[in-house]
């Protein structure tokens, strides 16, 4: 009953470092997504994919990449980490044709020295 | 353009007693609107949504909102709060236009405290 699983909890970087955060559902789920949460903004959408192969920016993409491995896997790489992306990351997943998220995974906290 | 209030950032009530967490939205198309749950250290958790359908909407854990279009409010209530209700509620407005990302609105929180 896993869901979405995220890998990892938890991470610490040095400005510049480079990481990926991965992301993988077992719903069979077309849609997945990428949020970062930051405390009194709730969440704000990274990239999206809305199915296999396919990816697209959402509302604060600078400063990040994405790749959809597969169906199950969407990966999100930060190429050279800045304090400003010190947040806790959300990957998300959702049925066809509805694009809301409904299955979340429990969130990467990153922080960046 | 689509927007979420959600009109106090801490809620604090008794045990037993009722919920009332309020959201006004604004929006330019006839939207979806949801509200998820956020417990400590804890991804999201679809609460319950309005998709045009009875505007009583009921979700998990007793919780229900009312969608009202003429006031533009979906706030989100509950008879009688539990301690395991604790937690970080988020108001959500959802357009579906195909290719388009933003229509996706998380409002800021609403910090539900519940005294024993």
């Amino acid at each position: 009953n896993a869901g979405v699983t995220q890998t990892p909890k938890f991470q610490v970087l040095k400005t510049g470092q480079s990481m990926t955060l991965q992301c993988a559902q077992d719903m069979n789920h077309n849609s997945m997504y990428w949020y970062r949460q930051d405390p009194g903004m709730g969440l704000r959408l990274i990239y999206y994919s809305a199915s296999e192969g396919t990816t697209d920016k959402g509302e604060v993409p600078n400063g990040y990449n994405v790749s959809r491995l597969n169906k199950r896997e969407f990966s999100l790489r930060l190429e050279s980490a800045a304090p400003s992306q010190t947040s806790v990351y959300f990957c998300a997943s959702s049925e066809e044709g509805q694009f809301q998220p409904q299955h979340f995974g429990d969130g990467t906290r990153l922080s960046i020295l | 353009a689509q927007s979420v209030t959600q009109l106090d950032s801490h809620v604090s009530v008794s045990e037993g007693t009722p919920v009332l967490l309020r959201c006004n939205y604004s929006s330019s198309y006839s939207p979806s609107l949801f509200w998820y749950v956020q417990h400590p250290n804890k991804g999201l958790q679809l609460l319950l949504k309005y998709t045009s359908a009875a505007t009583l909407v009921k979700g998990i854990n007793g919780f229900e909102a009312e969608f009202k279009k003429s006031e533009t409010s979906f706030h989100l209530t509950k008879p009688s709060a539990h301690m395991s209700d604790a937690a970080e509620y988020f108001c959500v407005v959802s357009v579906w236009i195909k290719t388009s990302y933003d229509k996706v609105i998380f409002g800021p929180g609403t910090s539900l405290s519940v005294i024993p």
